[in-house]
């Protein structure tokens, strides 16, 4: 089952905030965030790990509640650069495979 | 360090047409898959493989075949293309909880 997320789409002016969600009806132990600029491939953002470990590249905070089984990612002082369809994959108990949200597009005026 | 290759980026294929995507990385990881993208939604998992020799099925296997003789090369095959074939095709790999992608395969099925 595809996990859920919202908002689809949101436009934010340059510095404002924005928070993109993830569910997932299935137990999570894991959610993967990637970020995917227009006609480029994906790139890795953070991962969120069961117990609350977090692994990432950049300086973007999020949240796992396993019992509700969301996450939410959370862009603070937006920069142009923030721009992109950012995507969650939940990771199940030793799966490797990701079952991929259908994204939330972030469009970032100046 | 060329991280993930992709050949080719753009293919157009005639209905019943056969091809092979090919994908290949050097950074030594066991975990390589296939995903397809179509507008509006996530990924989705052709196939996957955690090793030479040894490949799985994902999410939306029908009408491709994958092979794994060797750690660097996961090529995708497409059986007898159809135009619900029409798509971009990222190969990834992965070492650890990160993936890498590819820059993409563009194809289309007339």
């Amino acid at each position: 089952q595809q996990p859920v997320q919202s908002p689809q789409a949101v436009i934010l002016r340059e510095g404002e905030d924005a928070v993109i969600n993830c569910s997932s009806s299935k137990a999570l132990y894991s959610v993967h965030w990637y970020r995917q600029k227009h006609g480029e491939a994906p790139v890795f953002l953070m991962i969120l790990l069961k117990g609350g470990e977090q692994k990432g590249h950049e300086k973007i905070s999020a949240s796992f509640n396993e019992k509700k089984q969301q996450s939410s990612l959370y862009l603070t002082a937006s920069q142009l650069s923030y721009s992109g369809t950012y995507f969650c994959g939940p990771g199940g108990d030793g799966n490797y495979q990701l079952i991929w949200g259908a994204g939330t597009k972030l469009i970032i005026k100046p | 360090n060329a991280g993930v290759t992709q050949t080719p980026k753009f293919q157009v294929l005639k209905t019943g047409q056969s091809m092979t995507l090919q994908c290949a990385q050097d950074m030594n990881h066991e975990y390589m898959s296939w995903y397809r993208q179509d507008p509006g939604m996530g990924l989705r998992l052709i196939h996957y493989s955690v090793g030479a020799g040894i490949t799985d099925q994902g999410e939306v296997p029908n009408g491709y075949n994958v092979s794994r003789s060797t750690t660097e090369d996961f090529p995708l095959r497409l059986l007898s293309a159809a135009p619900s074939q029409t798509s971009v095709y990222f190969c990834a790999s992965r070492g650890g909880y990160e993936q890498y992608f590819g820059p993409g395969t563009r194809l289309t099925v007339t």
